[in-house]
């Protein structure tokens, strides 16, 4: 099976722009998480997709947001980027079923650096 | 906050056994105890997770102690591929009820020749 694949790679932005990130998950996924993550705070939880429903939200200001599809494939958008979002995004995906919890399957993420 | 606690950094010798220990004594009874481990600006690998039964898998071995409240993530024969941050945490196995995605800082394995 592929992994979980994530587009763009790496990513240059500036100050008050917007940025969308895209994620596809292993096939049969329909749990996708999303993560940031920076030398200063490490590896910290964003959101979680199931089934195009947000079903666990960490504390991200509402700049940060989400979606996902029925193709299971989900997008995040950050607006009015500062010089703090830029980190590397991770997105995770899990072969989930409802109300299960399984092990996460992590892309190589995007690498997003706001000047 | 993180619900574990790891060693900053450990170094292990090619070949030999890498112990990576990890505390989680507030751990409730019905959550899991995952590994990943990150090798450097790649994304997390799963290694292993486990109950409270000792779990191994062909990466490694997960042995959890009797009362739950910490756990040892054994790579049996390290090599220099293995050098990675380990994240131990400690997740529910259902959906029901709040859960969180939370890793912490991790060990910083390096594995010496």
């Amino acid at each position: 099976k592929a992994g979980v694949t994530q587009t763009p790679r790496y990513l240059i932005k500036t100050r008050g722009q917007q940025v969308t990130l895209s994620c596809s998950p292993i096939s049969g996924h329909r749990s996708v998480s999303w993560y940031q993550q920076t030398p200063g705070q490490g590896l910290q939880f964003l959101f979680e997709y199931f089934s195009e429903t947000q079903r666990n939200k960490g504390n991200f200001p509402g700049r940060f947001s989400g979606r996902q599809f029925s193709n299971s494939r989900s997008e995040m958008n950050v607006s009015t980027l500062e010089l703090g979002d830029s980190a590397l995004y991770l997105c995770a995906s899990s072969p989930n079923r409802a109300g299960v919890l399984y092990e996460q399957y992590f892309g190589p993420g995007t690498r997003l650096t706001v000047t | 906050d993180a619900k574990t606690t790891q060693p900053t950094s450990m170094d292990c010798a090619e070949g030999r056994a890498a112990n990576l220990p990890c505390n989680h004594s507030t751990i409730s009874g019905n959550e899991y105890v995952y590994w990943y481990r990150q090798i450097h600006s790649q994304g997390p690998q799963y290694i292993i997770h486990g109950l409270k039964n000792n779990e191994t898998n062909e990466m490694a071995s997960l042995i959890i102690t009797e009362d739950r409240k910490s756990s040892t993530l054994i790579l049996p024969h390290a090599t220099l591929r293995d050098t990675a941050v380990y994240y131990c945490i400690v997740r529910p196995g259902t959906t029901s009820g709040t859960y969180k995605y939370i890793f912490g800082t991790g060990t910083r394995l390096k594995v010496l020749a």
